[in-house]
């Protein structure tokens, strides 16, 4: 069975600094894909960032980073200058097979001015 | 522009009265699935699609049904709403079935049961 868990209910920022959003998984699966996205007040689900198991280097999308440390199972988001527009939810999900999704809890950033 | 429609985008029903969210993808993708999105628990699979006529069950599946008469659209029907189906839902369609594929979702559906 996959899981994913985040265990940050609520994170908080100031502008124009970094925050580290964590997100650990548990899987048996020997090739995995990890998955960052964004859910703003509107209600979309917004891809930002993908992490493949077998990849040597962290991805990197912009502000974006996902520090992926295998061994110890865990995919944190790092978002580097933070903006005003980046509050929102945000979700971490493995990949399983026929393109399902297995998402953590969640959390809400907040960035302050 | 490739994406994934749903409709409507809020709905408020009764209990008991037979209701359909739309999904339609252009993409050509083969698989598709509904997820809801409760608070705290993140989103959770409800049924998914690996082509056309083939369907199966994901995590959540009581009290839903789907189809898959054509390749580009997958509707979800609660036969029977009741209030513990208040959520919002998604649907999304991804290429191809493997474990690095990203999901395009759709716009959600905020349903209210009353």
């Amino acid at each position: 069975a996959q899981k994913i868990t985040q265990t940050q209910p609520g994170m908080f920022v100031q502008e124009k600094e970094a925050v580290t959003l964590d997100c650990t998984y548990d899987t048996s699966d020997p090739s995995y894909g990890l998955f960052w996205y964004k859910q703003p007040s509107s209600g979309e689900m917004i891809f930002l960032i993908y992490q493949g198991s077998y990849d040597q280097q962290n991805a990197t999308e912009g502000r974006y980073s996902l520090n992926f440390q295998k061994a110890r199972k865990s995919a944190n988001l790092v978002i580097s200058a933070s903006q005003l527009g980046d509050s929102a939810m945000y979700f971490c999900a493995l990949g399983g097979s026929y393109g399902k999704l297995t998402f953590g809890q969640g959390t809400i950033l907040t960035v302050h001015p | 522009e490739a994406q994934v429609t749903q409709n409507p985008r809020y709905l408020i029903t009764v209990t008991g009265k037979k209701l359909t969210v739309t999904c339609s993808q252009n993409m050509n993708h083969e698989y598709m699935s509904w997820y809801r999105q409760d608070p705290g628990l993140g989103l959770r699979q409800i049924y998914y699609s690996m082509n056309v006529e083939v369907t199966d069950k994901g995590d959540v599946p009581e009290g839903y049904k789907v189809s898959r008469k054509e390749k580009r659209n997958f509707p979800l029907i609660l036969e029977s709403p009741s209030p513990n189906q208040t959520s919002l839902y998604f649907c999304a369609s991804s290429l191809s079935k493997g474990q690095n594929t990203e999901a395009f979702f759709g716009q959600g559906t905020r349903l209210t049961v009353v």
